[in-house]
Protein backbone atom coordinates (compact mmCIF):
# COMPACT_ATOMS: atom_id res chain seq x y z
CA UNK A 1 0.00 0.00 0.00
CA UNK A 2 1.04 3.61 -0.82
CA UNK A 3 1.75 5.52 2.48
CA UNK A 4 0.58 9.23 2.41
CA UNK A 5 2.76 11.28 5.26
CA UNK A 6 1.21 14.64 5.30
CA UNK A 7 2.65 17.19 7.61
CA UNK A 8 1.99 19.18 9.85
CA UNK A 9 -0.77 17.74 11.44
CA UNK A 10 -1.99 20.78 12.99
CA UNK A 11 -1.02 24.38 12.52
CA UNK A 12 -2.34 27.85 13.88
CA UNK A 13 -2.64 30.98 11.04
CA UNK A 14 -4.12 33.94 10.68
CA UNK A 15 -6.22 36.13 8.70
CA UNK A 16 -3.81 36.54 5.60
CA UNK A 17 -0.84 34.06 5.84
CA UNK A 18 0.38 31.98 3.27
CA UNK A 19 -0.55 28.80 4.28
CA UNK A 20 1.39 25.25 3.23
CA UNK A 21 0.41 21.87 3.76
CA UNK A 22 3.13 18.59 1.94
CA UNK A 23 2.00 15.46 1.53
CA UNK A 24 4.93 12.80 0.90
CA UNK A 25 3.93 9.37 -1.15
CA UNK A 26 5.71 6.29 -0.01
CA UNK A 27 6.12 5.80 -3.38
CA UNK A 28 6.17 7.43 -6.99
CA UNK A 29 2.33 8.34 -7.89
CA UNK A 30 2.53 10.52 -10.81
CA UNK A 31 -0.09 13.41 -10.33
CA UNK A 32 -2.31 11.03 -9.27
CA UNK A 33 -3.48 13.12 -5.82
CA UNK A 34 -6.58 14.94 -5.00
CA UNK A 35 -6.38 17.79 -2.21
CA UNK A 36 -9.79 18.07 -0.26
CA UNK A 37 -11.03 20.47 2.41
CA UNK A 38 -13.55 19.53 5.25
CA UNK A 39 -15.29 21.33 8.06
CA UNK A 40 -17.10 19.77 11.00
CA UNK A 41 -20.28 17.79 10.24
CA UNK A 42 -19.72 18.56 6.58
CA UNK A 43 -18.59 16.30 3.46
CA UNK A 44 -14.63 16.69 2.23
CA UNK A 45 -15.13 19.17 -0.43
CA UNK A 46 -12.43 18.44 -3.55
CA UNK A 47 -9.93 21.40 -4.29
CA UNK A 48 -7.52 20.35 -6.49
CA UNK A 49 -7.25 17.18 -8.71
CA UNK A 50 -4.49 16.15 -10.36
CA UNK A 51 -2.14 17.10 -8.23
CA UNK A 52 -2.35 21.11 -9.83
CA UNK A 53 -5.81 21.10 -11.32
CA UNK A 54 -8.45 23.78 -9.43
CA UNK A 55 -11.60 22.70 -8.94
CA UNK A 56 -14.18 24.32 -10.50
CA UNK A 57 -15.65 27.54 -8.34
CA UNK A 58 -12.62 26.96 -5.33
CA UNK A 59 -11.03 30.30 -5.08
CA UNK A 60 -7.48 31.13 -6.72
CA UNK A 61 -6.00 31.43 -3.70
CA UNK A 62 -5.92 27.85 -3.21
CA UNK A 63 -2.93 26.01 -5.52
CA UNK A 64 -1.08 22.52 -6.02
CA UNK A 65 1.81 21.73 -6.50
CA UNK A 66 4.33 18.46 -6.94
CA UNK A 67 4.41 15.20 -9.26
CA UNK A 68 5.75 11.83 -8.27
CA UNK A 69 5.90 11.67 -4.49
CA UNK A 70 6.27 15.18 -3.49
CA UNK A 71 3.14 17.62 -3.28
CA UNK A 72 2.12 20.81 -1.80
CA UNK A 73 -0.96 22.62 -1.03
CA UNK A 74 -1.29 26.49 -0.45
CA UNK A 75 -3.41 29.24 0.14
CA UNK A 76 -1.94 32.19 -0.48
CA UNK A 77 -3.54 34.59 1.67
CA UNK A 78 -5.91 32.73 4.17
CA UNK A 79 -9.46 33.77 4.54
CA UNK A 80 -11.89 33.21 8.18
CA UNK A 81 -13.69 30.69 5.68
CA UNK A 82 -10.67 28.41 4.88
CA UNK A 83 -10.10 27.34 8.65
CA UNK A 84 -10.43 23.34 7.88
CA UNK A 85 -9.12 20.34 8.06
CA UNK A 86 -7.29 19.28 4.32
CA UNK A 87 -6.41 16.23 3.27
CA UNK A 88 -4.59 14.66 0.83
CA UNK A 89 -5.86 11.45 -1.03
CA UNK A 90 -3.83 9.42 -3.46
CA UNK A 91 -5.54 7.45 -6.04
CA UNK A 92 -2.18 5.88 -8.57
CA UNK A 93 -3.09 2.94 -6.71
CA UNK A 94 -5.40 0.62 -4.46
CA UNK A 95 -5.99 1.24 -1.78
CA UNK A 96 -6.61 4.85 -2.36
CA UNK A 97 -5.15 5.64 0.79
CA UNK A 98 -5.34 9.36 2.65
CA UNK A 99 -2.64 11.95 4.72
CA UNK A 100 -3.50 11.84 8.11
CA UNK A 101 -5.06 15.64 7.77
CA UNK A 102 -3.72 19.16 8.65
CA UNK A 103 -5.89 21.13 10.29
CA UNK A 104 -6.01 24.29 10.48
CA UNK A 105 -6.56 26.32 13.11
CA UNK A 106 -7.08 30.06 14.22
CA UNK A 107 -3.79 31.76 15.78
CA UNK B 1 -26.94 18.89 -10.55
CA UNK B 2 -25.41 16.20 -8.95
CA UNK B 3 -27.10 14.21 -6.10
CA UNK B 4 -25.95 11.44 -4.63
CA UNK B 5 -28.20 9.90 -1.74
CA UNK B 6 -27.33 7.10 0.83
CA UNK B 7 -29.85 4.65 2.75
CA UNK B 8 -29.55 1.81 4.85
CA UNK B 9 -27.76 2.68 7.71
CA UNK B 10 -28.56 2.02 11.10
CA UNK B 11 -27.72 0.18 14.39
CA UNK B 12 -26.89 -3.59 13.96
CA UNK B 13 -25.30 -6.12 16.22
CA UNK B 14 -21.69 -7.17 15.49
CA UNK B 15 -21.27 -10.32 12.80
CA UNK B 16 -24.83 -9.35 11.06
CA UNK B 17 -25.16 -7.76 7.66
CA UNK B 18 -26.40 -4.25 6.92
CA UNK B 19 -27.14 -3.40 3.20
CA UNK B 20 -26.07 0.62 2.11
CA UNK B 21 -27.47 2.05 -1.19
CA UNK B 22 -26.83 4.76 -2.93
CA UNK B 23 -29.46 6.96 -5.38
CA UNK B 24 -27.50 9.16 -8.11
CA UNK B 25 -29.01 11.76 -10.76
CA UNK B 26 -28.29 14.87 -12.55
CA UNK B 27 -25.42 12.94 -14.20
CA UNK B 28 -24.87 10.03 -16.61
CA UNK B 29 -24.44 7.85 -13.83
CA UNK B 30 -23.68 4.48 -16.25
CA UNK B 31 -20.41 6.33 -17.27
CA UNK B 32 -18.68 6.78 -14.05
CA UNK B 33 -17.02 4.36 -11.48
CA UNK B 34 -18.60 4.52 -8.04
CA UNK B 35 -16.55 4.72 -5.17
CA UNK B 36 -17.81 4.23 -1.05
CA UNK B 37 -15.76 6.05 1.09
CA UNK B 38 -15.77 6.08 5.09
CA UNK B 39 -15.59 7.57 7.96
CA UNK B 40 -15.55 7.13 11.74
CA UNK B 41 -16.05 9.95 14.65
CA UNK B 42 -13.59 12.10 14.82
CA UNK B 43 -11.27 10.06 12.44
CA UNK B 44 -10.21 10.87 8.80
CA UNK B 45 -12.26 9.56 5.93
CA UNK B 46 -11.20 6.20 4.21
CA UNK B 47 -11.70 4.34 0.97
CA UNK B 48 -13.91 1.37 1.18
CA UNK B 49 -14.67 0.50 -2.35
CA UNK B 50 -14.54 0.92 -5.91
CA UNK B 51 -17.10 -0.15 -9.05
CA UNK B 52 -16.18 1.00 -12.46
CA UNK B 53 -18.23 1.26 -15.00
CA UNK B 54 -19.46 -1.48 -17.34
CA UNK B 55 -17.52 0.61 -20.18
CA UNK B 56 -14.89 -0.28 -18.02
CA UNK B 57 -15.84 -3.96 -17.15
CA UNK B 58 -17.80 -3.01 -13.77
CA UNK B 59 -15.28 -4.87 -11.49
CA UNK B 60 -14.53 -3.79 -8.01
CA UNK B 61 -11.81 -3.04 -5.64
CA UNK B 62 -11.96 -2.99 -2.01
CA UNK B 63 -9.73 -2.23 0.83
CA UNK B 64 -8.08 -4.92 2.67
CA UNK B 65 -10.18 -4.11 5.64
CA UNK B 66 -13.19 -4.90 4.11
CA UNK B 67 -12.28 -7.11 1.15
CA UNK B 68 -14.12 -10.91 1.48
CA UNK B 69 -16.90 -9.11 3.97
CA UNK B 70 -18.12 -6.35 1.65
CA UNK B 71 -19.80 -6.19 -1.92
CA UNK B 72 -19.98 -3.60 -3.66
CA UNK B 73 -22.58 -3.32 -6.80
CA UNK B 74 -24.37 -1.32 -9.16
CA UNK B 75 -28.02 -0.91 -11.54
CA UNK B 76 -27.32 1.41 -14.29
CA UNK B 77 -30.99 1.08 -15.27
CA UNK B 78 -31.66 2.62 -11.71
CA UNK B 79 -28.68 4.69 -11.23
CA UNK B 80 -27.96 2.66 -7.72
CA UNK B 81 -25.00 1.57 -5.91
CA UNK B 82 -25.10 -0.85 -3.20
CA UNK B 83 -22.49 -1.91 -0.64
CA UNK B 84 -23.56 -5.04 1.27
CA UNK B 85 -21.93 -5.53 3.96
CA UNK B 86 -21.43 -8.30 5.87
CA UNK B 87 -19.65 -10.00 9.09
CA UNK B 88 -19.66 -6.51 10.83
CA UNK B 89 -16.96 -5.33 13.45
CA UNK B 90 -17.03 -2.62 15.76
CA UNK B 91 -14.69 -0.70 13.92
CA UNK B 92 -16.74 -1.05 10.61
CA UNK B 93 -19.06 2.07 12.41
CA UNK B 94 -18.43 5.34 10.91
CA UNK B 95 -20.49 7.49 8.48
CA UNK B 96 -20.51 5.88 4.58
CA UNK B 97 -20.82 8.21 1.85
CA UNK B 98 -21.11 6.93 -2.52
CA UNK B 99 -18.92 9.37 -4.28
CA UNK B 100 -18.88 10.09 -8.12
CA UNK B 101 -15.71 8.43 -9.07
CA UNK B 102 -14.96 9.06 -13.20
CA UNK B 103 -11.23 8.37 -13.17
CA UNK B 104 -10.31 6.97 -16.11
CA UNK B 105 -13.35 8.66 -18.05
CA UNK B 106 -12.83 12.26 -17.46
CA UNK B 107 -11.86 14.82 -14.53
CA UNK B 108 -14.93 14.55 -12.48
CA UNK B 109 -13.53 12.40 -10.20
CA UNK B 110 -14.14 12.35 -6.15
CA UNK B 111 -15.62 15.73 -6.89
CA UNK B 112 -19.71 14.67 -5.77
CA UNK B 113 -20.20 13.25 -2.53
CA UNK B 114 -23.40 11.85 -0.83
CA UNK B 115 -24.14 13.38 2.74
CA UNK B 116 -23.48 9.87 3.83
CA UNK B 117 -25.76 7.43 6.43
CA UNK B 118 -24.29 6.20 9.60
CA UNK B 119 -23.38 2.69 10.28
CA UNK B 120 -23.21 1.89 14.06
CA UNK B 121 -22.11 -1.67 14.48
CA UNK B 122 -23.11 -2.64 18.62
CA UNK B 123 -24.08 -5.20 20.98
Amino acid sequence: DIQMTQSPSAMSASVGDRVTVTCRASQGINNHLVWFQQKPGKVPQRLIYAASSLQTGVPSRFSGSGSGTEFTLTISRLQPEDFATYYCLQHNSYPLTFGGGTKVEVK
Amino acid sequence: EVQLEESGGGLVQPGRSLSLCCTASGFSFGDYGMSWFRQAPGKGPEWVAFVRSKHYGGAAEYAASVKGRFTVSRDDSKSITCLEMNSLKSEDTAVYHCVRDGRGYNFEYLDSWGRGTLVTVSS
